[in-house]
């Protein structure tokens, strides 16, 4: 099953809107998770690592400002799309790795966000 | 330079025939971590096969085997009697260092299997 969920799976919003993603772990605890974006059939683009109780770390690039990253507890990782426009349009994917596995991350399955 | 060079965009194969998806890489870390997904249409992301720098031998997962060549940097997916299922975007994805989870992607490959 599953090991790592992401909540909406879906989201349509307009322009200038604020959007909240979640990324959860389950049953198993993960310090690290990090974020990727997805333009559609393109690449995976690592946008930031999400650490629990610290600062997240952006790649070049990314706007810290733009895509808020709040990593609150063991298991639970947010991504704050503020102010949203049309070119934020994308497919958003949560990864987390096990820390007992290091060759494994687990992805989630994955946030479509339609702005208009 | 590209870290991860996935050079076909676009691959077919017939129903129960095998088929390779070529990748190669760049890194000057002597630990690094290669991995394989698959991507179907809904999105998700499927963890097929894991190779290490240090392993000896070639992964093999079931229909799936990685085809490492340490020396030529590449490692290529292998995936036997093929299947319908198996039409997907496939990436090659590389982990360098201890830095789980943080992983550069290549391109990806379009693989359309034909009854």
């Amino acid at each position: 099953g599953a090991v790592v969920s992401q909540h909406p799976s879906w989201v349509i919003c307009k322009s200038g809107t604020s959007v909240k993603i979640e990324c959860r772990s389950l049953d198993f605890q993960a310090t690290t998770m990090f974020w990727y974006r997805q333009f559609p059939k393109q690449s995976l683009m690592l946008m930031a690592t999400s650490n629990e109780g610290s600062k997240a770390t952006y790649e070049q690039g990314v706007e810290k400002d733009k895509f808020l990253i709040n990593h609150a507890s063991l298991t639970l990782s947010t991504l704050t799309v503020t102010s949203a426009h049309p070119e934020d349009s994308s497919f958003y994917i949560c990864s987390a790795p096990m820390s007992l596995a290091l060759e494994t991350q687990y992805f989630g399955p994955g946030t479509r966000l339609l702005v208009l | 330079a590209q870290k991860i060079t996935q050079t076909q965009p676009g691959m077919f194969v017939q129903e129960k025939e095998a088929v390779t998806l070529d990748c190669t890489y760049d890194t000057s870390d002597p630990s690094y971590g290669l991995f394989w997904y698959k991507q179907p249409s809904s999105g998700e992301m499927i963890f097929l096969i894991y190779q290490g720098s240090y392993d000896q031998q070639n992964a093999t997962e079931g229909r799936y085997s990685l085809n490492f060549q340490k020396a030529r940097k590449s490692a290529n997916l292998v995936i036997s009697a093929s299947q319908l299922g198996d039409s997907a975007m496939y990436f090659c994805a590389m982990r360098e260092g201890r830095n789980a989870g943080k992983s550069t992607f290549g391109d990806g490959t379009t693989l359309t299997v034909k009854p």
